[in-house]
């Protein structure tokens, strides 16, 4: 059974500075892994898709990589800033089914 | 583009009462989701539709909650009694359908959510 596990709960750090977001899973047979922003009281925004056969995908700050042997993804954000404060989720769709299984997330808080 | 719109954006009832809430997904978008998600946990599947076909209901319960998806678009997601138990936000997304195969354009959009307090 794919568990998608994102460690930590929750982080906090100083503005400005560079933060790595885990995410890992059980089954590497996956379709595709997504990172998702999720703002108190709202809906969740896809900012990153990483197909089983890439190895990473960049837009703007953010950079998520794949490790599928190892089932491990990370999102990296440069420079952060007070307004990237939010929930990030991963999740995963099971190649065999196309199901979506998610992390908890991890909940990060950029102090100005 | 108006992105995914659910309605009501709240919803506040008693239990033992009945409750819907409904989804219009992104035009052209065959795969439609709903989700469940409770505070501080990642969101859990209700159902899912390929066009008007539920693929994927394993975990919605029966007993109480119903879906349809009519002509492949809008759909609704009923309870009925509603439990305290069901207090929950509500989440619909919709995506091109995987079964086309990997691509970017398989990312999920979600709406905003319908939160539902039962009493």
């Amino acid at each position: 059974k794919q568990e998608v596990t994102q460690i930590p709960a929750a982080l906090s750090v100083p503005e400005g500075e560079n933060l790595v977001l885990n995410c890992s899973f059980t089954d590497s047979a996956i379709y595709n892994l997504q990172w998702f922003r999720q703002d108190p009281g709202k809906g969740l925004t896809s900012l990153l898709l990483i197909q089983s056969s890439q190895r990473e995908q960049t837009s703007g700050r953010l950079n998520a990589s794949l490790d599928k042997s190892s089932g491990r993804s990370t999102l990296y954000i440069a420079a952060s800033q007070p307004g990237d404060s939010a929930t990030y989720l991963c999740a995963v769709i099971l190649d065999s089914n196309y199901q979506l299984i998610w992390g908890a997330g991890t909940k990060l808080i950029i102090k100005p | 583009e108006a992105g995914v719109v659910q309605s009501p954006r709240y919803k506040i009832i008693e239990k033992k009462q009945p409750v819907a809430f409904w989804c219009n997904p992104i035009s052209g978008h065959n795969t439609l989701y709903w989700y469940r998600q409770n505070l501080g946990q990642g969101p859990e599947l209700l159902i899912r539709y390929e066009n008007e076909e539920a693929v994927d209901d394993s975990q919605l319960p029966k007993d109480r909650f119903s879906a349809e998806r009519l002509k492949g678009v809008d759909s609704t997601l009923k309870i009925q009694p509603a439990e305290l138990g069901d207090s929950a936000v509500y989440l619909c997304a919709s995506s091109l359908s995987l079964a086309l195969g990997p691509s970017g354009a398989n990312v999920l959009t979600f709406g905003a959510g319908s939160r539902l307090t039962v009493l």
